[in-house]
């Protein structure tokens, strides 16, 4: 079945850690998001990419990164800068052969990974 | 740059009753419009979507929402409401100049018996 995966589903950060989850992706979408979620925040734009080897920042890109060096992959690393990390992660994608905008689509959603600190 | 409101964080009504949430977007063009739900712990589920055409769009479940550009707003309406829709609900909306979609703070949906 076609879908995104997301992994871990829980993980766990100590201080002065870096972490990565993972995202992946088989419906050969070409946009993939990154999304943080805290209660009464709602979903909050980490980082965006519409196509390999291309990404843009989000509204809460501090201490995060991402790459995208394949289509099915967008892995996102929690790096130790960001001080706050304690969330629930959701990947998402859309758009074969171009973005949301262009091809009428939705997104589709990973179930998640909850990251804490210990 | 687009952004979404959701006004209410809490919503409770009884079974049976009719539902309505709101969401009000900024944007300077025509929105690309999205209600998802959440169930706790889980990802999102898509429950309709507005892109172009017929501003009143049925969704999956009953569900249904009405754009209206003039007041800004997407809100979600349901004539019955189901002890099962009890959820997170989100408004969402798209730019159509790139594949940014920015998403409401949510709407926790409370069902009484």
């Amino acid at each position: 079945d076609g879908g995104i995966t997301q992994s871990p589903k829980y993980l766990f950060r100590k201080e002065g850690q870096n972490v990565t989850l993972s995202c992946e992706q088989n419906l050969n979408h070409d946009a993939m998001y990154w999304y943080r979620q805290d209660p009464g925040q709602g979903l909050r734009l980490i980082y965006y990419s519409q196509i390999v080897n291309d990404f843009q920042k989000g509204d809460i890109a501090e201490g995060y990164s991402v790459s995208r060096e394949k289509k099915e992959s967008f892995p996102l690393t929690v790096t130790s800068a960001q001080k706050n990390p304690t969330a629930f992660y959701l990947c998402a994608s859309s758009g074969v052969g171009r973005g949301i905008s262009a091809t009428n689509e939705k997104l589709f959603f990973g179930s998640g990974t909850q990251l804490s600190v210990l | 740059a687009q952004s979404v409101t959701q006004p209410d964080i809490h919503i409770t009504v009884s079974e049976g009753a009719s539902l309505e949430l709101r969401c009000n977007y900024s944007y300077g063009a025509t929105p690309y419009l999205f209600w998802y739900v959440q169930s706790p712990g889980q990802g999102l589920q898509l429950l309709l979507k507005y892109f172009s055409g017929d501003t009143l769009v049925q969704g999956i479940k009953g569900f249904e929402a009405e754009f209206k550009r003039s007041q800004s707003s997407f809100n979600l309406r349901k004539p019955s409401v189901h002890w099962s829709d009890a959820a997170e609900y989100f408004c969402a909306v798209g730019a159509n100049r790139d594949d940014k979609i920015i998403f409401g703070k949510g709407t926790r949906l409370h069902i009484l018996p």
